[in-house]
């Protein structure tokens, strides 16, 4: 059974610039959500998708947004982008959240 | 907004031994989950153990175990017969899926390092 897949690993962008990354969930997982996680700040809440609809939503700023297609594969996007966005965003999916989440090896994005 | 707390960010444990690594979490609710997940420089996130908050008794899986306190809101993990395998940063989390949350919310890690 394949596990969570992100594209790309690695990222390198510069300030102003959008960048997209995607995620595809384990075959059978509705549920996909994204996570950011920092050296300072840590692991923080993006957002929940289930069944193409955002359930739930972080604390960040409207520049970043996500969608998720009919086949539970999932988008995040981070337009204009800052030095601050440089990060490991990980993605993990579920077939039932509070058994919890099986996660993605990340794409680590650097902002220069 | 639930918070959760680790202390000790770096342990070192001798291959073999066994080492408990503390986690503490505030919340008004009753029904909720608690998870201990692995980091280990391949960077993917592996879920290590899992307790739900209505039962009593501590989740085991192989040599990983909890102590779960509920009314002190504490869920520390015990390593036994520690692995070089186990070298990685270890997460507590929680998760109240009421109205629909599923999010998790992390503590700050703890650093683990098994010497040979």
């Amino acid at each position: 059974k394949a596990g969570v897949t992100q594209t790309p690993r690695y990222l390198i962008k510069t300030r102003g610039q959008q960048v997209t990354l995607s995620c595809s969930p384990i075959s059978g997982h509705r549920s996909v959500s994204w996570y950011q996680q920092t050296p300072g700040q840590g692991l923080q809440f993006l957002f929940e998708y289930f069944s193409e609809t955002q359930r739930n939503k972080g604390n960040f700023p409207g520049r970043f947004s996500g969608r998720q297609f009919s086949n539970s594969r999932s988008e995040m996007n981070v337009s204009t982008l800052e030095l601050g966005d440089s990060a490991l965003y990980l993605c993990a999916s579920s077939q039932i959240a509070n058994y919890g989440y099986t996660f993605g090896s990340g794409t680590r994005l650097t902002v220069v | 907004a639930q918070t959760v707390t680790q202390s000790q960010p770096e342990m070192s444990v001798q291959e073999a031994e066994t080492v408990t690594l503390s986690c503490t979490y505030d919340t008004s609710e009753n029904n909720y989950y608690l998870f201990w997940y692995k980091q280990p420089p391949s960077r993917q996130m592996i879920l290590v153990i899992r307790q739900e908050a209505y039962k009593q008794q501590n989740a085991t899986e192989n040599r990983f175990s909890v102590n779960f306190q509920k009314a002190a809101k504490s869920f520390s993990l015990k390593i036994s017969d520690s692995q070089l395998g186990d070298t990685a940063m270890y997460f507590c989390a929680f998760m109240n899926p009421s109205y629909g949350n599923n999010r998790l919310a992390f503590g700050k890690g703890n650093q683990v390092v098994v010497i040979p």
